[in-house]
């Protein structure tokens, strides 16, 4: 299995440009979680989807933070404009439907420099 | 309140020696437990995970955790600690039962080793 799969891995843009980050869940895996990874703030969760639909988007810092899952193999997120203090480390991640479980698999993540 | 604690922030072991990372938690139903880890530049990787059954659970890299409820903890443990375990842990708890829900992760420990 090639586990979740994150594009790209490094992305470095200037204040106010468009940056969409990518994700390919696990095959099979009916959830998907976006989080963001600082120093400061640690790993925060943005969104999670199950069966394709958003189920909480409270972890959205603005409307700046959109979030998609057109299909079960993908998902983006997109910052638009983006900020300097968007910078971190974004990371994607899945998990297995089904009674009782709410494991996750991590991928490895998007490091995001905005100057 | 939902939450997980890891009261650690930094710990230092020397080679060889003996780990343990203490996690306890707040969670008002039952619950599911895990423990990550993250190398540096890494996503972060599922060392084990607990349910039900044997409180004393087996994991990769030669790690366990015991769950003791009385005390709300999940503590990970390593009877030797070699050079390649530095990385950060951390503990998470999440819903059974039901769709897929979100995982409440801790702060972190940072594990450093001494050769």
């Amino acid at each position: 299995d090639a586990g979740v799969i994150q594009s790209p891995r490094h992305e470095v843009t200037e204040m106010g440009q468009e940056v969409t980050l990518r994700c390919k869940p696990i095959s099979g895996h009916n959830s998907l979680f976006w989080y963001r990874q600082t120093m400061m703030r640690g790993l925060e969760l943005l969104i999670y989807f199950n069966n394709n639909v958003p189920i909480d988007d409270s972890g959205m810092p603005e409307d700046r933070f959109s979030a998609k899952m057109p299909n079960a193999s993908f998902s983006t997120l997109k910052i638009q404009p983006s900020e300097p203090r968007d910078s971190a480390v974004y990371f994607c991640a899945s998990g297995p439907s089904g009674q009782g479980i709410s494991e996750q698999y991590f991928g490895p993540g998007t490091r995001l420099t905005v100057t | 309140a939902q939450s997980v604690t890891q009261p650690d922030i930094h710990i230092t072991v020397s080679e060889g020696a003996s780990l343990e990372l203490r996690c306890n938690y707040s969670y008002g139903a039952t619950p599911y437990l895990f423990w990550y880890v993250q190398s540096p530049g890494q996503g972060l990787q599922l060392l084990l995970k607990y349910f039900s059954g044997d409180t004393l659970v087996q994991g990769i890299k030669g790690f366990e955790a015991e769950f003791k409820r009385s005390q709300s903890s999940f503590n990970l443990r390593k009877p030797s600690v070699h050079w390649s375990d530095a990385a950060e842990y951390f503990c998470a708890v999440g819903p059974y039962g039901g769709s897929q829900g979100n995982l409440i992760f801790g702060k972190g420990t940072k594990l450093s080793v001494k050769p």
